[in-house]
C-alpha cells in the first residue's frame, strides 16, 4: 500500500540553526501539506502546496518557513532559524485531490535546544 | 473560536463496550473526517463524511453528521484494547481553506 514517508524521524537542533524536514508524498497525489503538533496540543495546519507553488498557508507559516518540491518526489519544509517554540512533531500529508482523505506520514519530531 | 472540538477529552472503557466521541464545529463545511493517532505516531484516516450525508459506516465505525447542529459523532462498537488511541475530528471548509482543521481530540483507553 502506498504511503507517505518522512525523514528523519527525530531531529535535535540548536536554537538558531536551520533544519530541513523531508517528505516523499504518495506518487500520484497532487496536493501536499505540512502540519505540526506541539506536544499535547492539536494538529495545526502550516502550508499546502499544489502545482509547484504554495496554495494556502496559515498565520504560523511566517518568513522563517519555506517549502520546496526540488524534484518529482521530495517535498521539504525548511525552518531558517529555529526557535525553542518550533519544537513539535511535524507531519507531511498528501491528498489525491482537493478536500479529500489525507494520507499522513509518521512525522518528524523536532526538538530545539 | 475553535473549529472542531471533541468531547469527551478522555474516555476509558472496558473491552467489548461501545465508545462514542463527539465533535462540534463552527463554520460551514464540505466534509468532516475522523483520524486516529497512536501515541507519538502519524495520523490514520478512518472515515470521511460529506456535508450532504447523515450517516456512514465502516466496519465497527459509525459516524453521524448533523449540519444543523454543526456536530458529528464517532461510534466504535465492540471496542478492543487495540483501539486505544487518540481520535480527532477534522473539518474541511466549503469555501476558502481546503486544508484540514483539527479538533483537540479524545483520548480513548480500552481496558482489556
Amino acid at each position: 500500500e502506498p504511503e507517505v514517508t518522512q525523514t528523519p524521524s527525530h531531529q535535535v537542533t540548536q536554537m538558531g540553526q536551520e533544519v530541513i524536514l523531508r517528505c516523499v508524498p504518495i506518487s500520484n497525489h497532487l496536493y501536499f501539506y505540512w502540519y505540526r503538533q506541539i506536544l499535547g496540543q492539536k494538529v495545526e495546519f502550516l502550508v499546502s502546496f499544489y502545482n509547484n507553488e504554495i496554495s494556502e498557508k496559515s498565520e504560523i507559516f511566517d518568513d522563517q518557513f519555506s517549502v520546496e518540491r526540488p524534484d518529482g518526489s521530495n517535498f521539504t519544509l525548511k525552518i531558517r532559524s529555529t526557535k525553542l517554540e518550533d519544537s513539535a512533531m511535524y507531519f507531511c500529508a498528501s491528498t489525491p485531490g482537493q478536500r479529500g482523505e489525507a494520507f499522513f506520514g509518521q512525522g518528524t519530531r523536532l526538538t530545539v535546544v | 473560536s475553535q473549529q472542531g472540538e471533541e468531547d469527551p477529552q478522555a474516555l476509558s472503557i472496558q473491552e467489548g463496550e461501545n465508545a462514542t466521541m463527539n465533535c462540534s464545529y463552527k463554520t460551514s463545511i464540505n466534509n468532516l473526517q475522523w483520524y486516529r493517532q497512536n501515541s507519538g505516531r502519524g495520523l490514520v484516516h478512518l472515515i470521511l463524511i460529506r456535508s450532504n450525508e447523515r450517516e456512514k459506516h465502516s466496519g465497527r465505525l459509525r459516524v453521524t453528521l448533523d449540519t444543523s447542529k454543526k456536530s458529528s459523532s464517532l461510534l466504535i462498537t465492540a471496542s478492543r484494547a487495540a483501539d486505544t488511541a487518540s481520535y480527532f475530528c477534522a473539518t474541511v471548509m466549503d469555501t476558502g481553506r481546503r486544508a484540514l482543521t483539527f479538533g483537540s481530540g479524545t483520548r480513548l483507553q480500552v481496558q482489556p
